[in-house]
């Protein structure tokens, strides 16, 4: 599993709230992402880091922040939750060309 | 930019093979990937295919690529119940790190 966890793996908040799920690995992985994964739409690429401090933005980047203040964690800011983000959120690393995923965190904005 | 397109359902009977498609846009150097999802699960990498390559063998899966047509192809020979699965087909061009993924292809494997 490449030493991926992320946390809290389940959440409910209200709408307007600030949200913020946490990746955290083992293994000194320079690249991290994150997706989200809604029906219809498979997996879209949120943000990504390559390094400390270092990150970019994805195809669906709006209403989302990410930091990285250290190489074991990389964190998913939704600074003021709405219904629309309402999905599967996955971390992901990448070494030597392959990629491998955390086990998801489910967050309902109600 | 890249798309990746995959048929939504696929189902077969156990002990049969199963194929899995996807085309993809890409036109570049790019990695080709296999994933699959259990319900409730993160994504499993299966296998992963560079375009410079017609063909990859791995126990029982098989992926063929054909760059003329921009297709690509997962079979699992000996479909077992365990294969039932969302498998995803996913793009990352060389040199880059953003990934595209399709949308899925949900198999289900009937006893």
């Amino acid at each position: 599993d490449a030493g991926i966890t992320q946390s809290p793996r389940h959440k409910v908040t209200e709408t307007g709230t600030p949200v913020t799920l946490r990746c955290h690995q083992t293994e000194n992985h320079r690249y991290m992402y994150w997706y989200r994964q809604d029906p219809g739409h498979g997996l879209r690429l949120i943000h990504y880091s390559y390094g400390v401090k270092d990150t970019d933005k994805g195809e669906v980047s709006d209403g989302y922040s990410v930091s990285r203040s250290k190489t074991e964690d990389f964190l998913l800011t939704l600074e003021s939750a709405t219904s629309s983000q309402t999905s599967v959120y996955f971390c992901a690393i990448s070494e030597n060309n392959e990629q491998f995923f955390g086990p998801g965190t489910r967050l309902t904005v109600l | 930019g890249e798309d990746v397109e995959q048929s939504l359902f696929l189902s077969v009977r156990e002990g049969d093979s199963s194929v899995i498609n996807c085309t993809y846009t890409d036109s570049s150097s790019t990695y080709l990937y296999w994933y699959k999802q259990e319900p409730g699960a993160g994504l499993q990498l299966l296998t992963y295919i560079f375009s410079n390559m017609d063909m990859k063998q791995d126990q029982r899966l098989t992926v063929l690529l054909n760059k003329k047509d921009k297709h690509l192809s997962l079979r699992i020979a000996d479909t077992q119940t365990g294969d039932s699965a969302i498998y995803f087909c996913a793009e990352r061009p060389g040199g880059y790190q953003k990934v595209t993924f399709g949308t899925g292809t949900k198999l289900q494997v009937i006893p």
